[in-house]
């Protein structure tokens, strides 16, 4: 069935630099995307979200880019922070059948660790 | 800040056994959803309402998970009885309406069943 994927599972980077968390999805008809940062034992927070009409977003130190060609999402964050460390899910929202509901589907997760 | 309330935060129980979770969305929010997230995977949805109706529960064991908002506005997820299986970390989210909005999620209830 279609699904929504990541390329890497973990990423490390430096205090200070910029990460970049990529996601893969495969259906063609989803419309909204949204990226979520999760921490241990906590709920995932919402961090931006991108329409499929758009290309680009930009929050406060992030920004989401979309390239519908290739159906790839990816999540950049500027300044990376310890306080970033967590792991970050890309969700594909589509339109079920009959357009009676939309239906939130879940990548796997990449895991950021931020060193000091 | 509005948030979605989820209790109990921890629960441990052993196999056979019943138990429930218990989810207050934030106010206003007509959407409700229960999700199961095993560590390592992204969330599942279990079961999606639409004020007290539900609108998606196609993925929700139906021979021992039931769920419902009786007044469309705070819900329950119960097991019964548990399985080994079932241990995992059960989520609610709401979102004003059903569509592509953003859910926003409380802090989830973490089950271990022994």
């Amino acid at each position: 069935g279609e699904s929504v994927g990541l390329h890497l599972p973990t990423l490390s980077v430096q205090e200070g630099d910029n990460s970049i968390i990529n996601c893969a999805y495969s259906n063609s008809a989803s419309d909204y995307f949204i990226w979520y940062k999760q921490e241990s034992g906590k709920g995932p927070q919402f961090i931006i979200d991108i329409r499929s009409n758009m290309d680009k977003r930009q929050g406060q130190r992030v920004t989401v880019l979309l390239n519908k060609t290739v159906k790839h999402l990816s999540l950049q964050i500027a300044a990376t922070q310890p306080g970033d460390s967590a792991v970050y899910f890309c969700a594909e929202n589509m339109e079920e059948s009959g357009g009676s509901n939309y239906k939130l589907t879940f990548g796997k997760g990449t895991l950021l660790t931020v060193n000091p | 800040e509005a948030e979605v309330a989820q209790s109990p935060r921890y629960k441990i129980t052993e196999k056979s056994q019943a138990v429930a979770f218990w989810c207050d969305p934030i106010s206003g929010h007509a959407t409700l959803y229960w999700y199961r997230q095993i560590l390592g995977q992204g969330p599942e949805l279990l079961v999606q309402f639409q004020d007290e109706s539900v609108v998606d529960d196609s993925q929700l064991p139906k021979d021992r998970f039931s769920a419902e908002r009786l007044k469309g506005v705070d819900s329950t997820l119960k097991i019964q009885p548990a399985e080994l299986g079932d241990s995992a970390m059960y989520l609610c989210a709401s979102s004003l309406r059903a569509g592509p909005y953003e859910q926003y999620f409380g802090p989830g209830t973490r089950l271990t069943v022994t």
